[in-house]
Formats: structure tokens, C-alpha cells, sequence
């Protein structure tokens, strides 16, 4: 069975421009989380979802983030407007259910912003 | 609010010795914990959990950890190291339900030397 993938595995932008990452979960798990890995901050929480809604997005650092997921399957996070402290390795985890299940992390997207 | 601190950024030790990586929580409710590893480029890989089951965990690659309320500790044990156990060990807490996101230390980096 496929683990948790993320596109593109690494991605480099021009300040200002948008980018978007993408994150495919494990096939039937619900719940699907961001984080973002910097050498500054560490492992940070972003955003998570069950289903198709978003009832965590205490994470976010700025409007400049946003996140959807369709069809309870695939999720999309978007930067706008990239700022160059955005650099960053972006994880994405799914889990069949919220609670004590186990987080599948993907390998990640590291996004280097020039 | 929930917070997690691992005590020693770099531990160094011989192969075939005692592995000792330490964590110690904050939590209002009652946590879950988490060990994970992620090795050079790669994501997160799950050692073991704590879900309020029985209090000494074992996980794989012979890792264990005991949960310790009164200490408030979660430390991660290794009879004897190995050279593939060098890698950056994350120790990790969460709720459940809408707060089941991970809150991470900031990491350890095992260094296993012959």
C-alpha cells in the first residue's frame, strides 16, 4: 500500500510569487495535517482536517496561507505572495481517525524561497 | 496548552552502549505521546506511542519508553546502540479529537560512534 505522498519533493521560488504544495494521503484515512520544518522554529503545526473541513487552522502564520482538501482525499497548501522566512521543509501526515491514531508523515516538499 | 521538552539537543554514544534520549511534558489533559525518528531527507517515522495503555511502550528497532506521570517524562530507552540509530528523534504530544495535532521538542541528534 502507497504511504502519504507530497509534489513537488522540492520546489524553488522568487519572492512574491505563490506556490502550491499538494499532499495525497493514505487512501481511507480522514484526518490530514500540515507542518512546516525550519531551522529556526523547529516542527510546527499548520492546519488539520477531517474530511473535508478544517477545524484547526490555529497554525497558519499568515493570510498569506491558506489550505483546502476535496473529495475528503487530496489536500493543497498555498502560499501567496512567498516571503523568503517561508523557506521551509512542508510535512504533510494523515491518520484514519482523530484521536490516538498514529500520524503517517509523508517525506515532504522543501520549498526554498530566493 | 500543551509542550513538550527534550533535555540535550546532541547525545553522543558508542555502539553497543545505552541509549538515553529524554523528554519531559506539559499537558492540562490527560497526553498522548509520541517518539518519532526522521533520518537525512526523509519525513517522520513513528517509534512508539503512549496512549494510556500500559505505561512502559515498546516500539520497534528494540526502541522503549516509559511514561512516568509524576515525573511528567516520557524518555526513550535503547539497551544497546546501534550504528543505523543515528538520526534526529523527535518526542511528541497531543490531545484528541479537534486537538489532535502533535505539539514536537525541538529534537535530539543521536550520534552513535564505534
Amino acid at each position: 500500500g502507497a504511504g502519504v505522498s507530497q509534489s513537488p519533493s522540492n520546489k524553488v521560488t522568487e519572492k512574491g510569487k505563490d506556490v502550491e504544495l499538494r499532499c495525497d494521503p493514505i487512501s481511507g484515512h480522514t484526518a490530514l495535517y500540515w507542518y512546516r520544518q525550519s531551522l529556526g522554529q523547529g516542527l510546527e503545526f499548520l492546519i488539520y482536517f477531517q474530511g473535508n473541513s478544517a477545524p484547526d487552522k490555529s497554525g497558519l502564520p499568515s493570510d498569506r496561507f491558506s489550505a483546502e482538501r476535496t473529495g475528503g482525499s487530496v489536500s493543497t497548501l498555498t502560499i501567496q505572495r512567498t516571503q523568503q522566512e517561508d523557506s521551509a521543509v512542508y510535512l504533510c501526515a494523515s491518520s484514519p481517525w482523530t484521536g490516538t491514531e498514529t500520524q503517517y508523515f509523508g517525506p515532504g516538499t522543501r520549498l526554498l524561497v530566493l | 496548552a500543551q509542550s513538550v521538552t527534550q533535555l540535550g539537543s546532541h547525545v553522543s554514544v558508542s555502539e553497543g552502549a545505552l541509549v538515553l534520549l529524554r523528554c519531559n511534558y506539559s499537558s492540562s489533559v490527560p497526553p498522548y505521546l509520541f517518539w518519532y525518528v526522521q533520518y537525512p531527507n526523509q519525513g517522520l517515522q513513528l517509534l512508539l506511542k503512549y496512549t494510556s495503555a500500559a505505561t512502559l511502550v515498546k516500539g520497534i528497532n528494540g526502541f522503549e519508553a516509559e511514561f512516568k506521570k509524576s515525573e511528567t517524562s516520557f524518555h526513550l530507552t535503547k539497551p544497546s546502540a546501534h550504528m543505523s540509530d543515528a538520526a534526529e528523534y523527535f518526542c511528541a504530544v497531543s490531545g484528541t479529537g479537534t486537538a489532535s495535532k502533535l505539539t514536537f521538542g525541538t529534537g535530539t541528534r543521536l550520534q552513535v560512534t564505534l
